[in-house]
């Protein structure tokens, strides 16, 4: 069984700019969550995908965008980047469930 | 809106020794409760978790939790620390409609030989 994978591992962006991460889901899931973990805090949630559609979002500006794709997998995007952009993010799968896997994370660097 | 409180921020334990993370939370109705593990910049790896039932939970390496209704409270436990045991612990609830996991700020675990 695969487990949730995460690219890149690391990046670093200006401000500004615009970022993409990707996130395979694990096998069987079909739900795909995103999170944001500044340094020091506990996962923030962003917003989840189900069947390529938005199905919940947490406290997140609309630059924080997504997509599911028929395979399940899912992209997080973030435009116009700022400093307090800079975090460990976090991707999550699941079926119907509460309980969720997280994957490595990639961790963003704004400067 | 719900919350999740982890009053320690930082615990040291000898090796062997006890353990006990404390965890509460704030929200209306039972919730879902997890305990998620992450080592220095890794993911979070899903230690166990209450549903429903039995308020002893069993977990994986060697952890159990004790959710208490009238406390809302949902403890960590270990009998005996190991020095890979050393980590970040982050209690989670699941609310909503989309099931989202709302965390605590974590309790940093260090183990002393």
């Amino acid at each position: 069984e695969t487990g949730v994978t995460q690219s890149p591992t690391h990046l670093i962006k200006t401000r500004g700019q615009q970022v993409t991460l990707r996130c395979s889901s694990q096998s069987g899931h079909n739900t795909v969550s995103w999170y944001q973990q500044a340094l020091g805090q506990g996962p923030q949630f962003i917003f989840q995908y189900y069947r390529e559609e938005e199905n919940g979002r947490g406290n997140f500006p609309p630059r924080f965008s997504g997509l599911q794709f028929p395979n399940y997998s899912s992209e997080l995007n973030v435009n116009a980047l700022e400093l307090d952009d800079s975090a460990l993010y976090l991707c999550a799968s699941s079926t119907t469930t509460y309980e969720q896997y997280f994957g490595p994370g990639t961790r963003l660097t704004v400067t | 809106a719900q919350s999740v409180t982890q009053p320690d921020i930082h615990i040291t334990v000898s090796e062997g020794a006890s353990l006990e993370l404390r965890c509460n939370y704030s929200y209306g109705a039972t919730p879902y409760l997890f305990w998620y593990v992450q080592s220095p910049g890794q993911g979070l790896q899903l230690l166990l978790k209450y549903f429903s039932g039995d308020t002893l939970v069993q977990g994986i390496k060697g952890f159990e939790a004790e959710f208490k209704r009238s406390q809302s409270s949902f403890n960590l436990r270990k009998p005996s620390v190991h020095w890979s045991d050393a980590a970040e612990y982050f209690c989670a609830v699941g609310v909503g409609s989309a099931r989202q996991l709302t965390f605590g700020s974590g309790t940093q675990l260090t183990v002393l030989p």
